[in-house]
């Protein structure tokens, strides 16, 4: 079965600067796609961004980006520039490409100071 | 914009009484799912659907029922509710896409407490 780690319940970072979260998961299958969602203290949950397995180019939207180690089974969310907004619960989640069901990890509450 | 709707956003009911969780998603999502979600625990999978009166099991069924009569609604039901399935629950659909796979859109989710 597919597991997906967060090993970081909480961070903290400055506004403006850059934070980095951590995600490692494991499979024996090659052919998957991992995300990363936000969900807000308003709670609806809402997807940051996404990378597919196949890519060696790692997934950048905006001031998020992703470092993905295939080899390593990690998948880490780098937010550069952090803002007030960027203050949420974030879940790092696998899928495999023919399968429906989709694992997340416990979550990372992110706090942006001013 | 996808849109998925949960019937309530705050829920108390009682140790035992039947409960009703309904979700509707408005862009013809072929799956639709029930998560629960509690600290440190991440979001767990309760059951799935990929079609219209199709389920499949997910990580924590016990408990737990589904009926997917029409293409966009998904209900979850605690047969007899306890203490224990106090929580927030989350509604999410997607469709299998030819561009591989999509992300899942999300419900506002539903905070559930049995006294």
């Amino acid at each position: 079965a597919q597991t997906v780690t967060q090993s970081q319940p909480e961070m903290s970072v400055q506004e403006a600067e850059t934070v980095t979260l951590s995600c490692t998961y494991d499979t024996s299958e090659n052919n998957y796609y991992l995300f990363w969602y936000k969900q807000p203290p308003s709670r609806q949950m809402i997807l940051v961004i996404r990378q597919e397995a196949y890519k060696q180019q790692n997934a950048t939207e905006n001031r998020f980006s992703v470092n993905f180690q295939k080899a390593a089974k990690s998948f880490s969310l780098k937010i550069s520039d952090s803002q007030l907004g960027d203050t949420a619960m974030y879940f790092c989640a696998f899928i495999l490409y023919n399968n429906n069901d989709m694992r997340f990890g416990a979550g990372t509450r992110l706090t942006v100071k001013p | 914009d996808v849109k998925v709707t949960q019937s309530s956003r705050y829920l108390v009911k009682r140790t035992g009484e039947k409960v009703f969780l309904e979700c509707v998603q408005d862009m013809d999502h072929e799956n639709m799912f029930w998560y629960r979600q509690d600290p440190g625990l991440g979001l767990r999978l309760i059951y799935f659907s990929y079609d219209v009166k199709m389920k499949e099991k997910g990580d924590i069924p016990e408990g737990y029922s589904v009926s997917r009569e029409k293409k966009e609604r998904f209900s979850l039901i605690l047969e007899s509710a306890s203490t224990n399935q106090t929580s927030m629950y989350l509604c999410a659909s997607f469709n299998t896409g030819i561009e591989g796979r999509q992300p899942q859109h999300f419900g506002d989710g539903t905070r559930l407490s049995i006294l």
